[in-house]
């Protein structure tokens, strides 16, 4: 099956600063590509997804890009504020027809030092 | 509003005895998935269903039981809880779309200790 795995396990920022966020699967027929946001206590949200026919995506300051070659993909964060402070996680899923699922990686802890 | 609620939010329990946990969404989505959480181990998948009385094992099944009656709700039962389960059960909802990755959407969660 699907191996998704996330490097570092713990980032920590400067205010102000970017943070670049990688990701690996194992998968070439992986498909859907969606980066989840976690904070302290709260449940799991989608920040961005990308699929496998774009090599980038943005929304305002976070943008994720695919290298389907290299079967990895990162998340970028641009002017990183206190409140980007959370776990990430990112998830890679097969697509067949109506059904997918999803594989999450062990996520990473951001932290954004004020 | 649509939503995905969780049901208890907090349960303590002792070893052996059964326990279910609930899930219920006014998405009407067909697809419904049950996660649990623990430190350094990120999401995993227990069970998934695709729709009404389908369901699937995912990575950490064991011990765990799913059923599907109806497209609203996917109750998970842990049939003879272990200290091993202790964790935080996360259960989210899709749409069903052909060929495209769909967005999961989350529950609350419910913390569960197993004494």
């Amino acid at each position: 099956g699907e191996n998704v795995e996330q490097h570092p396990s713990t980032l920590s920022v400067q205010e102000g600063d970017s943070a670049v966020i990688k990701c690996t699967y194992s998968d070439s027929a992986s498909n859907y590509f969606p980066w989840y946001k976690q904070e302290l206590g709260k449940r799991p949200q989608l920040i961005i997804d990308i699929r496998s026919n774009v090599g980038e995506k943005k929304d305002q300051r976070i943008a994720v890009t695919l290298n389907k070659t290299a079967k990895h993909f990162s998340l970028h964060i641009t002017e990183t504020q206190p409140e980007d402070s959370a776990v990430y996680f990112c998830a890679a899923s097969i697509v067949t027809g109506a059904n997918s699922k999803l594989t999450f990686g062990k996520g990473i802890t951001l932290s954004v030092r004020p | 509003d649509a939503e995905i609620t969780q049901s208890p939010r907090h349960k303590i329990t002792e070893t052996g005895r059964q326990v279910t946990l609930a899930c219920h969404q006014t998405w009407n989505h067909n697809n419904m998935f049950w996660y649990r959480q623990d430190l350094g181990h990120g999401l995993r998948l227990i069970h998934y269903s695709y729709g009404v009385h389908d369901t699937n094992k995912g990575e950490v099944s064991d011990g765990y039981s799913v059923s599907r009656s109806n497209t609203e709700d996917l109750p998970l039962t842990l049939e003879s809880a272990a200290s091993s389960q202790t964790s935080v059960y996360f259960c989210a909802s899709s749409r069903r779309r052909t060929g495209i990755g769909e967005t999961q959407y989350f529950g609350p969660g419910t913390r569960l200790l197993v004494l």
